[in-house]
């Protein structure tokens, strides 16, 4: 089992709807959640982190932790072309000392 | 612009060779982390230095080594370069776990 596992997608939306992106994650020791946007060949970018159980909200994004169901997902509200990227959902691990990746879902916003 | 910094941008080698890639932390951050990053999938953790001492290592042979300097930033050798090798290679700094870490713009090593 992967320590983090996404849908690969590709996700498609229209423009100004809502994307939802989903992550599930293998080490309940597991304290902080953050998930980066890739564009193709450049480096992740951080969006966001969450630590805590509930709803992070920053601008169009949200972010949902919930630890008993070892489950983060991010909404990106307003979808816009310009958020086709991949997004990769990272955990750390139990030690801290590391971050697990998922293989990312790869999301197109069509204008 | 995370203010890491990684070099050579791109850099081709046969097999065998041996490969240098370098990195320079954010100001004020004192771990880095190494992540290899092969075409469609997520960056996998080689290892991570803090104060200049190996803080953790990923699933990846001895051949794969470095070195955090005491400005923190940080080297990543590979010896006995493999096809399976070619990969981006990124570097991530933070302070001490747990805490965001901010990617250089990587490092897209061809073996060949």
């Amino acid at each position: 089992q992967k320590e983090v596992e996404q849908n690969s997608g590709p996700l498609s939306v229209p423009e100004g709807a809502i994307a939802s992106l989903n992550c599930t994650y293998s080490d309940r020791g597991s304290q902080s959640f953050f998930w980066y946007r890739q564009y193709s060949g450049k480096s992740p970018e951080l969006i966001m982190f969450i630590y805590s159980n509930g709803d992070k909200e920053d601008g169009r994004f949200t972010a949902q932790l919930n630890k008993a169901s070892q489950y983060v997902s991010l909404l990106i509200r307003d979808s816009q072309p310009s958020d086709s990227a991949t997004y990769l959902c990272a955990v750390d691990s139990n030690t801290g000392n590391q971050f697990y990746f998922g293989t990312g879902t790869s999301l197109t916003v069509i204008p | 612009e995370t203010g890491v910094t990684q070099s050579p941008t791109h850099l081709i080698k046969t097999r065998g060779q041996q490969v240098t890639l370098r990195c320079s932390s954010q100001s004020g951050h004192n771990t880095v982390s190494w992540y290899q990053q092969a075409l469609g999938q997520g960056p996998q953790f080689i290892f991570q230095y803090y104060r200049e001492e190996e803080n953790g290592r990923g699933n990846f042979p001895p051949r794969f080594s470095g070195l955090q300097f005491p400005n923190y930033s940080s080297e990543l050798n590979v010896n006995a370069l493999e096809l399976d090798d070619s990969a981006l290679y990124l570097c991530a700094s933070s302070t001490l776990a747990p805490d965001t870490q901010y990617f250089g713009p990587g490092t897209r090593l061809t073996v060949l």
